[in-house]
């Protein structure tokens, strides 16, 4: 079984600010994990994958996520916060079967200028 | 290469009807995934689809099914319209092929949003 979680479903930071989006998620094999991020009336677009190897993932836009299998974390950072990355994100997990994808609830970014 | 695509874009629905969406994967993308958005159940699998065959499905009742054309494009059904229905649903395709290619991204497009009222 797999299962994510998102903590907070809104996040507000000022423009400039660090981004942190917290994910956490349980999973009985070795996981895959994916940031999306959703704008208003939009699909999902892949920010970035943890697959193997470093776990530390950059991804578009300037972000990037670190996997720590003790804490099984995959929370994404952004150093400084622009008004574009006004979005709902959304963590993912993949572990064993086929293309069969489990989300998180979803955290909505504002960013305040 | 162009995007996956989903039509229609909206659609209003009574309760009781049925509805058909449909998705077009982006090019050589064999595998198309159906999922349900909603406020309140967030983003859940409905079913994926390769060459044709269904290979996995969420815990949607029978009254959700599809299918997937030779030229990979999908449809997805839903007869006997409830207002809980109502949602998002987006399709996404990939090149995945097997079990090993579990990492291969998945691209969105941009939904159906269905109301039923």
């Amino acid at each position: 079984a797999q299962s994510v979680t998102q903590l907070g479903s809104h996040v507000s930071v000022s423009e400039g600010a660090l981004v942190l989006l917290r994910c956490n998620y349980s999973s009985s094999v070795p996981p895959y994990l994916f940031w999306y991020v959703q704008y208003p009336n939009q699909g999902l677009q892949l920010l970035l994958k943890y697959t193997t190897g470093a776990t530390l993932v950059k991804g578009i836009n300037g972000f990037e996520a670190e996997f720590k299998k003790s804490e099984t974390s995959f929370h994404l950072t952004k150093p400084s916060a622009h008004m574009s990355d006004a979005a709902e994100y959304f963590c993912a997990v993949v572990s064993g079967g086929y293309q069969k994808v489990t989300f998180g609830t979803g955290t909505k970014l504002q960013v305040i200028p | 290469k162009a995007g996956v695509t989903q039509t229609p874009r909206y659609l209003i629905k009574t309760r009781g009807q049925q509805v058909t969406l449909s998705c077009s994967p982006i090019s050589g993308h064999r595998s198309v995934s159906w999922y349900q958005q909603t406020p309140g159940q967030g983003l859940q699998f409905l079913f994926e689809y390769f060459s044709e065959t269904q290979r996995n499905k969420g815990n949607f009742p029978g009254r959700f099914s599809g299918r997937q054309f030779s030229n990979s494009r999908s449809e997805m059904n839903v007869s006997t319209l409830e207002l809980g229905d109502s949602a998002l649903y987006l399709c996404a395709s990939s090149s995945a092929i097997g079990l090993a290619d579990l990492t291969d991204t998945q691209y969105f497009g941009p939904g159906t949003r269905l109301t039923v009222l």
